[in-house]
C-alpha cells in the first residue's frame, strides 16, 4: 500500500490562532488529495478536494477563506485553519489517491485539533 | 440525495464466532463499494474494494457481499480476534474521484 504522512498528529492553539496541517504521500505522487473532518461517533466529512497546481474545491458549507488548502506539488497538500475557535475544534485527516480515478483511499494518520 | 447506512450501535461478538457487518445505500447506484478500518484516533485504513460486477470479494478472515439489487454490502469477519475490535466504514464512489462515507459501526470483539 501506499504511505500518507499528516502532521502534526495532535496540536492546541489559542482561539485566533492560525494553524497548518501538512499531508504528504511518502512513496507515489499524488494528483488529487482530499481533507475530511471528523467528529467523534459520526462519518467523515469531506471538506475540500485539492487537485495539484490548481485551486481546490470546496464543500458547501466550508469556508474557503477559513479553511485554506494548498497543494503546490505531487507529494504535499497544506491545511491552514485561520483564526481558529473553539468550534473548529476536531480531528482533520487527509487522504491522497495514487492516479485520477476512484481506487482505494490512503489516508494519513489524522490531526486532533483542539482549540482552547 | 445518496444516503448510505451503517448500524450505529455497536456490535459485540465473542471471540472466535464470525462477525457481520452491514451497509445498506440509497439512490444511488454505485460501481464499486470499499471497507475501511478505523481505530480510535487514527485514520481509516483500507481493507476491501468490490466492485458493482463482483458477488464477494475475500481476503484472509475477510469476505465482502454485494448484492446492488438490494442495495446492500456485508462485511464478515471469521474467527473473530479481539484485535478485529475497532470502527469499520463502508465507502461508496461519488463524483470528482471523492468516496461518500457511511458513519461506521462499532464491532467489540470479547475475549
Amino acid at each position: 500500500g501506499a504511505v500518507v504522512s499528516q502532521h502534526p498528529s495532535w496540536v492546541i492553539c489559542k482561539s485566533g490562532t492560525s494553524v497548518k496541517i501538512e499531508c504528504r504521500s511518502l512513496d507515489f505522487q499524488a494528483t488529487t488529495m482530499f481533507w475530511y473532518r471528523q467528529f467523534p461517533k459520526q462519518s467523515l466529512m469531506l471538506m475540500a478536494t485539492s487537485n495539484e497546481g490548481s485551486k481546490a474545491t470546496y464543500e458547501q458549507g466550508v469556508e474557503k477563506d477559513k479553511f485554506l488548502i494548498n497543494h503546490a506539488s505531487l507529494t504535499l497538500s497544506t491545511l491552514t485553519v485561520t483564526s481558529a475557535h473553539p468550534e473548529d475544534s476536531s480531528f482533520y485527516i487527509c487522504s491522497a489517491g495514487k492516479r485520477r480515478q476512484n481506487t482505494e483511499a490512503f489516508f494519513g494518520q489524522g490531526t486532533r485539533l483542539t482549540v482552547v | 440525495s445518496q444516503k448510505i447506512e451503517q448500524n450505529s450501535e455497536a456490535l459485540n461478538i465473542q471471540e472466535g464466532k464470525t462477525a457481520t457487518l452491514t451497509c445498506n445505500y440509497t439512490n444511488y447506484s454505485p460501481a464499486y463499494l470499499q471497507w475501511y478500518r478505523q481505530d480510535p484516533g487514527r485514520g481509516p485504513v483500507f481493507l476491501l474494494l468490490i466492485r458493482e460486477n463482483e458477488k464477494e470479494k475475500r481476503k484472509e478472515r475477510l469476505k465482502v457481499t454485494f448484492d446492488t439489487t438490494l442495495k446492500q454490502s456485508l462485511f464478515h469477519i471469521t474467527a473473530s480476534q479481539p484485535a478485529d475490535s475497532a470502527t469499520y466504514l463502508c465507502a461508496l464512489d461519488g463524483s470528482n474521484y471523492q468516496l461518500i462515507w457511511g458513519a461506521g459501526t462499532k464491532l467489540i470483539i470479547k475475549p
